[in-house]
């Protein structure tokens, strides 16, 4: 059974903080990660996506990818109040699979 | 900006009906999904589908469960006898290739099963 775990939270940070998302999978095959950010009752919107290990940077979002730990980050810098949300893991299994296996979601909250 | 539409928002359905979710995918996308999220809980994989026939479905997708191209512009998921437990968002998303940064989310069905 391939596996994705998170923290469910919640977060909570204040604004202008960094959050910290962290999320690890069982199949230590998986090629591809995603992190998604779902506003309550409305669909996931991607926000990143990383394939290779190390870090990734766009705007205020870096993902880090660990594929010999199985783990996988999202850190959010001068986090907002628009910022909260609930953050959902993805991976597929290889790098152009679209058959997602999403985590539980970490519910972060954004203090004004 | 293109984007991929559901209807209807919200269903309502009694114990052992049909239903019928729609879903008109972005119009050049090739790749096609449904995924569920019941309340509180993991967003999870039903069902992909490529050039006219199924390439995967998970464990969820069962004999009641079925997916349909209608026509060049629709993408329906059909439940034959509805349970409680089916009762979730439904999404579907598509994609003009592979890639999962390629994927396109519609905005959900409601689905309630009472």
């Amino acid at each position: 059974q391939k596996e994705v775990e998170q923290n469910s939270g919640p977060l909570s940070v204040p604004e202008g903080a960094i959050a910290s998302l962290n999320c690890t999978y069982s199949d230590r095959g998986s090629q591809s990660f995603f992190w998604y950010r779902q506003y309550s009752g409305k669909s996931p919107e991607l926000i990143m996506f990383i394939y290779s290990n190390g870090d990734k940077e766009d705007g205020r979002f870096t993902a880090q990818l660990n594929k010999a730990s199985q783990y996988v980050s999202l850190l959010i810098r001068d986090s907002q109040p628009s910022d909260s949300a609930t953050y959902l893991c993805a991976v597929t299994p290889d790098n152009y699979g679209q058959n997602f296996v999403f985590g539980p979601g970490t519910r972060l909250s954004v203090l004004p | 900006e293109p984007e991929v539409t559901q209807t209807p928002s919200h269903q309502v359905t009694q114990m052992g009906q049909e239903v019928i979710l729609r879903c008109v995918p972005i119009s050049n996308h090739l790749y096609f999904y449904w995924y569920r999220q019941i309340l509180g809980q993991k967003v999870e994989f039903l069902v992909s589908f490529y050039n006219n026939e199924i390439s995967e479905k998970s464990e969820i997708f069962d004999d009641q469960f079925s997916v349909e191209r209608p026509d060049g512009s629709n993408f329906t998921l059909k439940i034959r006898s509805t349970k409680l437990e089916d009762s979730a968002m439904y999404f579907c998303a598509s994609s003009a290739s592979q890639g999962g940064e390629k994927l396109f989310f519609g905005s959900g069905t409601q689905l309630s099963v009472l």
